[in-house]
């Protein structure tokens, strides 16, 4: 089993859509949780940690669920600049990272 | 302010070349480093991590290996490229202290073998 799994999509939405991508982890022990984002052919920049109580940037609400091994994000409202690969990343007890395969969302006109 | 520079941009190598990539951060002192390598259409993974000057850590055996000669330097190198090397090489440092910060990527190297 993969430590972090997600659905690689592709995910087609239109502007202005609602749209949930999930993420789920195999290590109990995982400390932190954050949703990445990679443009094509770009470095994975830092979109969003995640946290049990939920939390909300603009457009884009995380949630993590510890009992379930569980992550999502929600983008609200899609942009065209939204499409990106969103990597789902959790991270081990020595600040070492592991990163999902990742979802690739393209939002269309 | 706190920078990671990685270079080259990108790298065309034959089959049984060698290879250095460097990265080097600024603005901070003592950061724990990373090598990621990412291939086409697949997730990153972990090739070595760095506590500290001198300190390698190697998550998947390979003709790979790493070096942290200073502080805020960590490079990548193999003594003879595979095919299979191919992919995007990213180096990745922390941005803060303990385990609640993410990464922070340098722009990466793409590297193809020929």
């Amino acid at each position: 089993r993969k430590e972090v799994e997600q659905d690689p999509g592709p995910f087609n939405v239109p502007e202005g859509a609602t749209v949930a991508f999930n993420c789920t982890y195999s290590n109990s022990a995982s400390q932190s949780f954050f949703w990445y984002r990679q443009d094509c052919r770009k470095e994975p920049k830092l979109l969003m940690s995640v946290y049990s109580s939920g939390n909300e940037d603009g457009r884009f609400t995380a949630q993590l669920n510890r009992a379930s091994q569980y992550i999502s994000l929600l983008i609200r409202d899609s942009k065209l600049s939204d499409s990106a690969t969103y990597l789902c990343v959790v991270t081990l007890y020595n600040n070492d990272m592991r990163f999902g395969a990742g979802t690739r969302l393209t939002v269309k006109p | 302010s706190q920078t990671i520079h990685q270079w080259p941009a990108t790298l065309v190598q034959p089959v049984g070349s060698p290879l250095s990539l460097e990265c080097t951060v600024e603005g901070t002192s003592n950061p724990n480093l990373y090598w990621y390598r990412q291939a086409a259409g697949r997730g990153l993974q972990l090739l070595f991590y760095s506590v500290g000057i001198g300190q390698i850590s190697s998550e998947v055996p390979q003709n790979l290996s790493a070096s942290r000669p200073q502080d805020r330097q960590f490079i990548l190198s193999s003594k003879k490229l595979l095919l299979s090397d191919s992919g995007f090489y990213l180096c990745a440092w922390v941005t803060g202290p303990g385990i609640s910060y993410g990464y922070t990527f340098g722009s990466g190297t793409r590297l193809t073998v020929v």
